[in-house]
Parts: structure tokens; sequence; C-alpha cells
């Protein structure tokens, strides 16, 4: 079965600094999506950034960036010069291609200190 | 172009009561899938529907959860005899088809307390 793992279950970064979010995947399948969604306190989910797996290049977003390494199953998430609005939930999740079944690890809970 | 819809956004619910979570997919999407979020989790997959038709219903507990999306109006999620493990955040998200990439728009949540 397909999972994804967050093992950081909270971080803080200093206003202004970078942070990285870990998150490791597992899955059988060649064909698939990852995202980052935010979830502030409104609890809202807000998609960060999305990744298609049969592209090498690092999909970025403004100040949000990925490192994804195909190989490792591995999908971390960049935010530079953090912000106080920052402070959130962050979800990573999977989609295998032609499903519909999102599959979401446990969050890592985000603190940007001013 | 309107988001997905939840009503209501907080629901408190005594134990033995009836609980009815109402989704409005964006304009244009007809597929449906609702998630439940417990305290200090992911979101999980509950069940996809498409107008008039349970597509997969694997995620719902086998008792007193059930869901429709008729052919006018919302989709409904109903929680029938609430437990106090039912409380959690349930959240609904919507695609205009359900093919390929599939991404999905998720609305805001409702917010179900059971007492």
């Amino acid at each position: 079965a397909q999972t994804v793992t967050q093992s950081q279950p909270e971080m803080s970064v200093q206003e202004a600094e970078t942070v990285t979010l870990s998150c490791t995947y597992d899955t059988s399948e060649s064909n698939y999506y990852l995202f980052w969604y935010k979830q502030p306190p409104s609890r809202q989910m807000i998609l960060v950034i999305r990744q298609e797996a049969y592209k090498q290049q690092n999909a970025t977003e403004n100040r949000f960036s990925v490192n994804f390494q195909k190989a490792a199953k591995s999908f971390s998430l960049k935010i530079s010069d953090s912000q106080l609005g920052d402070t959130a939930m962050y979800f990573c999740a999977s989609l295998t291609s032609g499903t519909y079944k999102y599959i979401f690890g446990t969050g890592t809970r985000l603190k940007v200190l001013a | 172009n309107a988001g997905v819809m939840q009503n209501p956004r907080h629901l408190v619910r005594r134990r033995g009561q009836e609980a009815r979570l109402r989704c409005s997919p964006m304009k244009g999407h007809s597929h449906v899938y609702w998630y439940r979020q417990l305290p200090e989790e992911g979101l999980k997959f509950m069940v996809y529907l498409q107008k008039e038709n349970i597509i997969d219903e694997s995620g719902m507990p086998k008792e007193r959860f059930s869901a429709e999306f008729p052919k006018e109006g919302p989709s409904i999620l109903r929680i029938q005899q609430v437990v106090r493990g039912d409380s959690a955040a349930y959240f609904c998200a919507s695609s205009p088809f359900s093919a390929q990439r599939r991404e999905q728009y998720f609305g805001p949540g409702t917010r179900l307390t059971v007492t």
C-alpha cells in the first residue's frame, strides 16, 4: 500500500530564514503526483506546490521549492525567507496517476518566530 | 469562480444525534470526494461520488455513515447516531474529471464536535 511519512511533527524557524520540511513516500507505481498542502489555523487546505513524478525538474513557486529525489522516494519542501504567515501545518500527499485517493502524511507543524 | 463550499463550518451534536454535512463543488465539477481528518492526523479518504452515483466508498465506516450526491443540490455526508469518536474535521474536495491529472480542490472543512 502507498504510504507517506513525515518524520518531523514540529519545526520552528526564525522569520526571514530558510527551513526544509521532509517527506518520504512509498509506491510501486511509476506515474504519480506529489503535493505539499498548507493548513493554517482556519483549517483550509491550501495547495502550496505540486510535482509530477515524470518531471525531473524540481517544482518552484515563489519562496517555495521542492527537492524531489525519485530514486530515494523523497520529496522535501524548502521555504525561503520565511514569513509569519507561513505558520501552519504542512501536509505532504501523493496521488497515483489514474486514481483519486490522495494519501496524506501526518503533517509537520511549522512555527515561524518573529 | 467560487471555490468548494462546505456548510456548516462548525457543527456540534450530542451523542446519538444525526449530523448532516453539505458540500457544493466548484462550478463545472461533477466529482466529489470526502475526507476525514482526526485530531493530529492527516486527511483520510472516505468516499468518491459522481452525480447520483457512489463510485468508491471503501473509506467509509460500514455503519452509521452514508453519502449522496443528487442530481440537483449539494453532496451530503450523513452520520447517524454520532459518537464521540466521530469528532473530526470533514473535508470535501471536487474535480472536473476523474482521469489523468485528478487534482482535487478542497473546501474549508466542517468541524464536527460530538459532546
